[in-house]
């Protein structure tokens, strides 16, 4: 079976700072992954995507990046966090980009200080 | 503009009885997937529907691509179906998961 696990579960961290947020994917090989943020009280948003290791799509600028150095690993990271960099982090992954279900992890919880 | 509009935005229940969440999509939707975030933020996949209805236990879903709607229903509420549940839309243009908003359920005892 799959397993999907996400890493910090929580973060508080100064603006200015630095983030790497961790995802990573057991049990399947060459999944699609995702990483969605969700505002406090809002709704999710795909931030970025990847279809295989070393290939990265970002959906919305936030002033953050992406990576997949493995495949079954995604970060998510800043050099310099901002105020509005907080929120709720999740990473998905689907079998298929096109018309296949996600599975997402616990998610992360980050609070920008 | 948003590409899913979910309603109602807060619901309460009481135990036993039951109700419907809506989302009515603005553009031509593959498939749409209703979750359930729960008190910690996790995410519970409830359906994934590329058209037609579903059904797990007292919890039933539709997918209408033509008319662009899906709805989700929830029968005989206990207190553990209280949280937030979100419909999202994959999009078959751009091959990504667009959220509603969400509806907080609140089941009372």
């Amino acid at each position: 079976a799959q397993t999907i696990h996400q890493w910090p579960v929580a973060e508080i961290k100064a603006v200015g700072s630095p983030l790497s947020l961790g995802c990573t994917i057991k049990g399947k090989s060459s999944p699609n992954l995702y990483w969605y943020w969700q505002a406090t009280g809002g709704t999710l948003q795909q931030l970025f995507y990847s279809i295989t290791v070393g290939q990265v799509e970002s959906v919305v600028q936030l002033n953050l990046s992406a990576s997949r150095p493995k495949d079954d690993q995604f970060i998510l990271s800043t050099e310099k966090l901002l105020l509005s960099h907080s929120g709720f982090y999740l990473c998905a992954w689907s079998l298929y980009r096109a018309n296949s279900d996600y599975t997402f992890g616990s998610g992360t919880r980050l609070l920008v200080i | 503009g948003d590409q899913v509009e979910q309603s109602p935005s807060a619901l309460s229940l009481h135990e036993g009885t039951g109700s419907a969440l809506r989302c009515n999509f603005t553009t031509t939707m593959r498939a749409v997937q209703w979750f359930q975030q729960n008190s910690r933020g996790s995410l519970i996949n409830l359906f994934y529907l590329a058209s037609g209805t579903k059904e797990n236990g007292r919890l039933k879903s539709t997918f209408n691509s033509k008319e662009s709607y899906s709805t989700l229903h929830i029968r005989d509420a206990q207190l553990e179906d209280s949280g937030t549940y979100f419909c999202a839309g994959l999009n078959t243009g751009y091959q990504n998961f667009y959220f509603g908003k969400g509806t907080s359920l609140t089941v009372i005892p």
